[in-house]
């Protein structure tokens, strides 16, 4: 059974911190999502990777495939980049079915 | 690009009433996805279409019906609501490349209460 676990599930951070939200799964993979879902509820996707390490602005996602492991971060946060973060990922054979984390709500406090 | 346009975006119904949920997408993507979002759990497929004509069973199809009425629109309907579909309804599209699936656009979300 392909399972998607994030922690931690709650973070509160200072303006300004460095974050991290770390993202397990238990089967191989063909590529794995990092969505952000606004206060507003609408969710957009920050990232697509099935290796290594992609960049995008103060967003870093990063992926271990041989310990079935992504992280993202977050440098130099702001009370804007409070959301819910929520990782994805499509496993070989079942691409059309993606597997979702419950979520991780990051408050970012001024 | 209006990108992923879903309708309405708040509903109650009545245990036993039908509705139908409307989804468009302008970004000529092949596979589309309905989606429904319920407090502590993650994101569960409901349906998914590969491609005009086609459609699939996802993880919690049951109550549930779909049309994939042409290469932009999608449209999940509920026949007979029970108190057990009142959720966050997503609607998403998105290329594949072979087994990768691509970036997904969201729409904003439907907002569905069944009394």
């Amino acid at each position: 059974k392909n399972e998607v676990e994030q922690s931690p599930q709650n973070l509160t951070a200072q303006e300004g911190e460095f974050i991290t939200i770390n993202c397990s799964y238990s089967v191989g993979i063909s590529a794995l999502h990092w969505l952000q879902q606004h206060p507003g509820g609408g969710i957009v996707s920050l990232f697509m990777l099935s290796s290594g390490k992609k960049k995008h602005g103060r967003l870093i996602a990063t992926i271990n495939i041989q310990e079935k492991h992504s992280s993202l971060h977050i440098t130099a946060s702001h009370p804007r980049d409070s959301a819910v973060y929520i990782c994805a990922n499509s496993r070989y054979g079942s691409a059309r079915q993606l597997t979702f984390g419950s979520g991780t709500q990051l408050t970012v406090l001024p | 690009n209006a990108g992923v346009t879903q309708t309405p975006k708040f509903q109650v119904l009545k245990t036993g009433q039908s509705m139908t949920l409307q989804c468009a997408q302008d970004m000529n993507h092949n596979s589309m996805y309905w989606y429904r979002q319920d407090p502590g759990m993650g994101l569960r497929l409901i349906y998914y279409s590969a491609s005009e004509g086609t459609t699939d069973k996802g993880e919690v199809p049951n109550g549930y019906n779909v049309s994939r009425l042409n290469k932009r629109e999608f449209s999940l309907r509920l026949e007979s609501a029970a108190p057990s579909q009142t959720s966050v309804y997503f609607c998403a599209s998105s290329e594949r490349t072979g087994v990768i699936t691509g970036e997904l656009f969201f729409g904003e979300g439907s907002r569905l209460t069944v009394l």
